[in-house]
């Protein structure tokens, strides 16, 4: 199936440090999320993209949609040690999608820097 | 109300043992997802409803069967499992009508830890 291509795979961050990592396709998206999982715990939903140049808040987070509608970016500024965990990138395709269903990338991991 | 349940959240099975895994849901929404997460592949779709009894193949669904009998209950089986088949499972819940200005995007459960030996 497709794929969403999603980098870094994993960095190491400082507090206080800004992060920015992307999602990239070769297929064309109308949707654009993010989420968040922490260990143990399933996904969560942290924002929502819907519009090609739609770019949206939450908190410290901030994510784009991409003109082309073939990528998307999520930042994060002034990291806190609780913006560990994994980001996943997840879009839903423009073409007829019966069940609302979306592709994933292969994750963001963030650590601590030691 | 945690929104959406899985049951159990941990379980050890061994090698062709039948193993049902549970999503309970309390949100009324129309479609499921089951997923399994590994390792270096991310969230991976099995099987997912669009309705009760109206199922349909994700990417990786050899080896599973799922049954929605009714709106709230989605249920994964492993008829024969394998140790391939040791995963993180996670169910997830959307529905495409809008509610408060908002879609309603996939919600996960806190997912199901399934060991085969």
């Amino acid at each position: 199936g497709q794929q969403l291509n999603q980098s870094p795979q994993s960095m190491f961050i400082q507090e206080g440090e800004d992060v920015s990592m992307n999602c990239t396709s070769s297929s064309i998206f109308n949707t654009w999320l993010w989420y968040k999982q922490d260990p143990g715990e399933g996904p969560v939903l942290l924002i929502a993209l819907y519009k090609a140049g739609e770019l949206t808040s939450n908190g410290r987070l901030t994510a784009q949609f991409g003109i082309t509608r073939k990528d998307s970016f999520l930042n994060i500024s002034a990291s806190i040690p609780s913006d560990v965990g994994i980001y996943f990138c997840a879009g839903r395709p423009s073409n007829n999608n019966a069940g609302n269903m979306l592709t994933f990338g292969g994750g963001t991991r963030l650590m601590v820097k030691p | 109300d945690a929104g959406i349940t899985q049951s159990p959240r941990h379980k050890v099975t061994e090698t062709g043992t039948p193993v049902t895994l549970r999503c309970h849901q309390t949100e009324n929404h129309r479609y499921m997802y089951w997923y399994r997460q590994d390792p270096g592949h991310g969230l991976r779709l099995i099987h997912y409803s669009y309705g009760v009894k109206d199922t349909d193949k994700g990417e990786v669904s050899d080896g599973y069967s799922v049954s929605r009998s009714k709106t709230e209950d989605f249920l994964l089986t492993l008829e024969s499992a394998t140790s391939s088949q040791t995963s993180v499972y996670f169910c997830a819940i959307s529905d495409p009508v809008k509610s408060s200005g908002k879609y309603n995007e996939q919600f996960f459960g806190p997912g199901t830890r399934l060991t085969v030996l």
